[in-house]
């Protein structure tokens, strides 16, 4: 089976431009989940979607922060306006079952940049 | 909110050497999970611990739950070059809404050949 997707790899912006970032969960997977590791720092969880509803939103930073997932399929990350801070590799996984012991599939990640 | 400790940060060891890193918490898991990434990809999961004292073992790598549910080690034996990439250890509560992991800083393991 297809793994979890990340698009794009990479992304460079300027400060106070506009970013969203994609992650296509593994088919089937009702359970997405972002998390964010900032330079030298712990991975962070951000969210948690079961199907298209949002299960827990505790770690989004802020308000600049929006995350979608419209149909329960693949969800959208979208930074606006982005700040330096916001550097760091933004990770997506998903599992079949809410609270799966350890069975998170994680993707490749999406590096982010803010210069 | 619940922090784990993780070190060392980095180990530059020869290949062949065995590698100890651990992870503590100031409050309890459920679950302790060992991960690897290695560049440009995701974390994947190489150990989880679900009993307080349990000991694991997968391939060379060995790790132990401790009895406290408040800390835990990974050890590498007799390490190879492409035992090279972050660690990052996971603790995990589940049960109801829950299931977010929350992580260790990592340790970034470099092996000369």
């Amino acid at each position: 089976e297809a793994g979890v997707t990340q698009f794009p790899s990479h992304s460079v912006i300027e400060k106070g431009q506009t970013v969203t970032l994609r992650c296509d969960p593994i088919s089937g997977h009702d359970n997405l989940y972002w998390y964010r590791r900032v330079m030298g720092k712990e991975i962070k969880f951000l969210l948690h979607f079961v199907k298209e509803s949002k299960q827990d939103e505790s770690g989004m930073p802020n308000n600049r922060f929006l995350a979608e997932r419209t149909g329960g399929t693949y969800s959208t990350l979208k930074v606006q306006p982005a700040e330096l801070e916001d550097s760091g590799v933004y990770f997506c996984a998903s599992s079949s079952r809410t609270g799966t012991i350890g069975g998170y599939t994680f993707g490749s990640g999406t590096r982010l940049t803010v210069v | 909110g619940q922090q784990l400790n993780q070190s060392p940060q980095s180990m530059f060891i020869q290949e062949g050497e065995d590698v100890s890193m651990n992870c503590t918490s100031s409050s309890i898991f459920n679950t302790w999970l060992w991960y690897k990434q290695e560049p440009g990809e995701g974390p994947v999961l190489l150990i989880a611990l679900y009993k307080a004292g349990e000991l694991t073992s997968n391939g060379r790598l060995t790790a132990q739950f401790g009895i406290t549910r408040k800390d835990s080690f990974l050890n590498i034996s007799a390490s190879i070059p492409s035992d090279v990439g972050i660690y990052f250890c996971a603790g995990q509560n589940y049960g109801g809404s829950q299931g977010n992991l929350i992580f260790g800083k990592g340790t970034k393991l470099s092996v000369k050949p």
